[in-house]
This record gives C-alpha cells, structure tokens and sequence, in this order.
C-alpha cells in the first residue's frame, strides 16, 4: 500500500466552481502536509504547508487535515483557468522526506 | 523567493555514458533532494543532502551517485545511463530540520537512448 494515494482524476471543472482535491495517509505518527501545483514542464509549486488537523486558508485555496481519517483535501474557490495544472499532495514524517500522492490533472474551463 | 536552478531543460545521453546533473540553490538551505518524476508513479526520492558533503539514500539510490561540495550545489550522478533512467530529474532544497517545505526547481527532461 502506498503511503500516500491521491484521487486520481483527471478533473474538468467551468470557471468559477470549487476544486476539491482529495488524498489519503497510511502513516499516524507525527507528520506535516502540503500541497503543490505543477504546470506542464515547470517544477512543483508549494501552495500549502500544514502540520495540524483543522483548516488552513490562504486566499482562494483552503488545505483540510483531518488526522482522525487520515484524510486531506485542497479546495480552490472561485477557480480560474490559470488554476489548470496538476496538484500534488505531500506528507513529511520529521526526517526529511516526503511522500507525495501522483497527482491530480485539473482543468478548468473558460 | 526561493530559486533552485537546474543546469539544463533538455537532455540526451547514450546509454553506458556517464551524466551528470547540476542543480543550485541561492537561499542558503541546509537541505537539498534529488527526485525523478514519471507518470502513474509520482515523485520518488533518489538521494538527499543536509549538509555539505554529507549524503543520505532515498527510495530509489541504485544507478545513481551524488556530490555536494558546497553548500549551494548538489550534482546528481548517473554512473553509466541505462534506458530505464529516461525520466524528469527534479531538484528541491529545504531549511535546516527534517520537516521543512521543500522548493523545486523546473526539472531536466533527460533521455536515455
């Protein structure tokens, strides 16, 4: 089993609906999450950093940690076109390495 | 912001040739990773570094090498190319810790003929 398995998609949305990406853990011992978004050719983006359960915003991206599920998600509110990309969700164990779910492909059309 | 930069976009070797892969950071991290990317599979973690000269194994070290001589450099290795290492190489540094976001730099598209 993985210890990161990511909704695979692909997702089309239109322009202006909420993105809701979604990943699972296998692992509950002390840990952090982020999220990335990767456009074609380009390296990944960090977006989103957490480390607790709960809600974290920053603009029109929200990242969810539910440890008791072992669940995260990334929702984007009012999406754009310029948000098609591929997401990717990370988790870190407090020795450097993360391991990251295989990505979503969103587009979101005009 | 954070720049990590990797020498080349773009790269074709022949297999048996040694190649190397250079990527710097300009943020003065402690840290520095090397992963592949391949489709269906995701991101996977070849070597990393947290200090200078000192190098860690991944998930996936076989067929590669690296060297960190200074703190903003970390080279990646291919000791002699095979078919199966054509793949996007993607550089990443970090904060000193072992739980620190990691940055990533665009990647080299390297094939293997």
């Amino acid at each position: 089993q993985k210890e990161v398995e990511q909704d695979p998609g692909p997702l089309s949305v239109p322009e202006g609906a909420i993105v809701s990406l979604n990943c699972t853990y296998s692992n509950s011992a002390f840990q952090y999450f982020m999220w990335y978004r990767q456009y074609s050719r380009k390296g990944p983006e960090l977006l989103m950093y957490t480390y607790s359960s709960g809600n974290k915003e920053d603009g029109r991206f929200t990242a969810q940690v539910d440890k008791s599920s072992k669940y995260i998600s990334l929702f984007i509110r009012d999406s754009q076109p310029s948000d098609s990309a591929t997401y990717l969700c990370a988790r870190g164990l407090n020795d450097y390495k993360l391991s990251f779910g295989a990505g979503t492909t969103v587009t979101v059309r005009a | 912001d954070v720049k990590v930069t990797q020498s080349s976009r773009y790269l074709v070797k022949r297999t048996g040739e040694k190649v190397f892969l250079e990527c710097v950071q300009d943020m003065d991290h402690e840290n520095m990773f090397w992963y592949r990317q391949d489709p269906g599979l995701g991101l996977r973690l070849i070597y990393f570094s947290y200090d200078v000269k000192m190098k860690e194994k991944g998930d996936i070290p076989e067929g590669y090498s690296v060297s960190r001589e200074k703190k903003e450099r970390f080279s990646l290795i291919l000791e002699s190319a095979s078919t199966n290492q054509t793949s996007m190489y993607l550089c990443a540094s970090s904060l000193e810790g072992g739980n620190q976001p990691q940055h990533f730099g665009d990647g080299t598209r390297l094939s293997i003929l």
